[in-house]
């Protein structure tokens, strides 16, 4: 049984500081998947991570994913109040596109 | 308009009723999918369907059934529905892996409460 794990799963950081959000999951998978969950929200896609050593950059974020290790992370450099948000790691474990996902980080960054 | 909707997007009802949730796209995908969504345990897999004529059950399906009336529309129905069926329940879509980013795009939301 696939396992999905994300920590820490509530996150409360400044503006402007650096921090990553870890996603451990159990079993082999070359595909991942990062969405981003506004309170009340539904589900945004942020990056898809194809293949080990992947690294996919927008704005303040950089997800990278670590196969080998089945280790995927997700960086924020100096954090703005706009990512304040929900966020989680998905992986796709028989590249049928069936998605297990983790816990969710709540993360909020504070002025 | 959304590429993914839901009806109801809000609903209360009381234990033993009968409830019917509804998923359109537009997006013209084929594989369509079911999940609920309960505070800190993430997104679980309820059902999926990977074309009209395929159903299969996900991580959580036991009180849940399913039907897929076209491409298009997908519904999840809870026979008898229960307390602890009180979640956030979404649908997604995607197109089937063949390459390239084949995430999953998630509707609004149904926020359902069983009294």
């Amino acid at each position: 049984e696939l396992k999905v794990e994300q920590n820490p799963l509530f996150l409360s950081m400044q503006e402007g500081k650096n921090y990553t959000i870890y996603c451990n999951y159990s079993t082999t998978s070359d595909r991942l998947y990062w969405y981003r969950q506004d309170p009340g929200k539904s589900l945004e896609s942020l990056f898809v991570l194809l293949s080990n050593g992947a690294v996919k950059q927008e704005g303040r974020l950089m997800a990278s994913l670590d196969t080998k290790a089945r280790l995927s992370t997700l960086h924020i450099t100096a954090a703005v109040h706009d990512l304040s948000a929900t966020y989680f790691c998905a992986v796709d474990k028989s590249a049928g596109n069936m998605l297990t996902f983790g816990g969710g980080t709540r993360l909020m960054v504070k002025p | 308009d959304a590429d993914v909707t839901q009806t109801p997007r809000n609903r209360i009802t009381k234990t033993g009723k009968r409830i019917m949730l509804e998923c359109s796209q537009t997006k013209g995908h084929d594989r369509m999918y079911w999940y609920r969504q309960d505070p800190g345990l993430g997104l679980r897999l309820i059902y999926y369907s990977f074309d009209v004529k395929d159903i299969n059950k996900g991580e959580i399906s036991d009180g849940y059934s399913v039907s897929r009336q076209a491409q298009a529309k997908f519904s999840l129905s809870l026979e008898s529905a229960i307390p602890n069926q009180t979640a956030l329940y979404f649908c997604a879509t995607s197109d089937p892996p063949a390459g390239g980013r084949n995430e999953q795009f998630f509707g609004p939301g149904t926020r359902l409460t069983v009294l």
